[in-house]
C-alpha cells in the first residue's frame, strides 16, 4: 500500500533559525500539501504544489514539489516563536475517492526565544 | 464567510450514549469529510461525502454514522460511544470539481468517552 513518511517528528529550534522538513512516499503523485496546525485549533492550509519540480513560496515559508514524484520538502526561514504548532503534509489519495487526501503524521515544531 | 463551522466544541459523554457533531460550510463546496486526530496517530479519515445524498467509508468508519441531506451541512454520529472514540474530531471541505485538492477544516470538536 501507499506509505508516506514525515521527519522529523519532532524539532526544537532557537529563534531566528531556518527549519526544514520533508515527506517522502512509496508511490509516485500529483499533488503535495502542506498544513499547519496550532495548537487547539484545525489544520491550515500553507502551500499547495500540483507540478513535479514546483517551487513555492509563501511569506518565509518555502516549498516544493520533487522531481520524482515522490518527496516534497517544507523550509521555514528566520523562525519566530508563532512558527510553534504541527506541520503536515498531505497528497490525494487516487486510490480512493477524488478529492481524499493522505496525511503523514506530522512534525511537531517547538521554537525557544 | 465563515468557512467551516463545528458544533459542539467540546463534549463529555458515557461509555454507551450517543450524539451527533454538526458541521457546515459556507463556500459552496461539494465534498465533506470527517477525520478523528489522535496523538501520534496524525488525520484519519472516517466517512466522507462527494455531494448531497451521498456517503462514504474513509479509512475507520466502524463506530460512526453520517448523512448528508444538505448541501452546506454533514452530520457525524455515534450510536453507541466507546472510550475508543475519544478524539478530537475535524470537519473539512473541499471543491475538486476545480481541479483543486486543498480541504479547508473546520476548529474540531473534542470528546471524551468515559
Amino acid at each position: 500500500g501507499q506509505q508516506l513518511n514525515q521527519s522529523p517528528q519532532s524539532m526544537f529550534i532557537q529563534e531566528g533559525e531556518d527549519v526544514s522538513m520533508n515527506c517522502t512516499s512509496s508511490s509516485i503523485f500529483n499533488t503535495w500539501l502542506w498544513y499547519k496546525q496550532d495548537p487547539g485549533e484545525g489544520p491550515v492550509l500553507l502551500i499547495a504544489l500540483y507540478k513535479a519540480g514546483e517551487l513555492t513560496s509563501n511569506g518565509r515559508l518555502t516549498a516544493q514539489f520533487g522531481i520524482t514524484r515522490k518527496d516534497s520538502f517544507l523550509n521555514i526561514s528566520a523562525s519566530i516563536p508563532s512558527d510553534v504548532g504541527i506541520y503536515f503534509c498531505a497528497w490525494e489519495n487516487y486510490g480512493g475517492s477524488q478529492g481524499n487526501l493522505i496525511f503523514g503524521k506530522g512534525t511537531k515544531l517547538s521554537v525557544k526565544p | 464567510n465563515a468557512g467551516v463551522t463545528q458544533t459542539p466544541k467540546f463534549r463529555v459523554l458515557k461509555t454507551g450514549q450517543s450524539m451527533t457533531l454538526l458541521c457546515a460550510q459556507d463556500m459552496n463546496h461539494e465534498y465533506m469529510y470527517w477525520y478523528r486526530q489522535d496523538p501520534g496517530m496524525g488525520l484519519r479519515l472516517i466517512h466522507y461525502s462527494v455531494g448531497e445524498g451521498t456517503t462514504a467509508k474513509g479509512e475507520v468508519p466502524d463506530g460512526y454514522n453520517v448523512s448528508r441531506l444538505k448541501k452546506q451541512n454533514f452530520l457525524l454520529g455515534l450510536e453507541s460511544a466507546a472510550p475508543s472514540q475519544t478524539s478530537v474530531y475535524f470537519c473539512a471541505s473541499s471543491y475538486p470539481t476545480s481541479g483543486r485538492s486543498e480541504q479547508y477544516f473546520g476548529p474540531g470538536t473534542r470528546l471524551t468517552v468515559t
